[in-house]
């Protein structure tokens, strides 16, 4: 069946980088470009990005230029998403998702209809 | 982009339904009807009600709808059951994403 398995959950220390794996399977992974979507713990839902996994193109929320960076690896149906600069704001769940919808001419348009069970990422000294 | 607004809380007695709001502007609600539905049980992740503001996927109760009128979406439950208690997030998604605050629906 169509599933988006991710990784384990991740403590770090103020001012590091964490890298949260999101693995694609049940469907054809270049077809659908993939979100990622954070909750910090009793809060709501935050975009944070997109990409496409065929072409590997990004496009990140402002709040977070500079500090995300999106990649794929096609070999393994495997996204990827890396956010250095960690604060204890950073603290959240990340959850990847699969873009029900369409791309053109650089947006895209639709809803998530595949999402992942979440990675647990604490930000702690 | 500001968020979605959506009330805080709602709540209802099995069997009765419920309408939960989700307000935006010309420029997301109102203007596409890309609006989509989500539901969160505690410590599960999303799960995709509604989409394109009305379209049910495959597998979710016909108790669930989706209507829109001017800038404003909504989602109605219907017969209420036990197990709709959870958090509903509406999302405007045309070219930007945005997310509406999340209501939590108790059923009583």
């Amino acid at each position: 069946q169509v599933q988006l398995v991710q990784s384990g959950a991740e403590v770090k220390k103020p001012g590091a980088s964490v890298k949260v794996s999101c693995k694609a399977s049940g469907y054809t992974f270049t077809s659908y470009y993939m979100h990622w979507v954070r909750q910090a713990p009793g809060q709501g839902l935050e975009w944070m990005g997109i990409i496409n996994p065929s072409g590997g193109s990004t496009s990140y929320a402002q709040k977070f230029q500079g500090r995300v960076t999106m990649t794929r690896d096609t070999s393994t149906s495997t996204v990827y998403m890396e956010l250095s600069s960690l604060r204890s704001e950073d603290t959240a769940v990340y959850y990847c998702a699969r873009i029900l919808g369409y791309c053109s001419g650089g947006s895209c348009y639709g809803a998530f209809d595949i999402w992942g069970q979440g990675t647990m990422v604490t930000v702690s000294s | 982009q500001s968020a979605l607004t959506q009330p805080a809380s709602v709540s209802g007695s099995p069997g009765q339904s419920i309408t939960i709001s989700c307000t935006g502007t010309s420029s997301d609600v109102g203007s596409y009807n890309l609006v989509s539905w989500y539901q969160q049980h505690p410590g599960k992740a999303p799960k995709l009600m509604i989409y394109e503001g009305s379209k049910r996927p495959s597998g979710v109760s016909n108790r669930f709808s989706g209507s829109k009128s001017g800038n404003t979406a909504s989602l109605t439950i219907s017969g209420l059951q036990a197990e709709d208690e959870a958090d509903y997030y509406c999302c405007s998604y045309a070219g930007i994403v945005v997310f509406g605050g999340g209501t939590k629906l108790t059923v009583l």
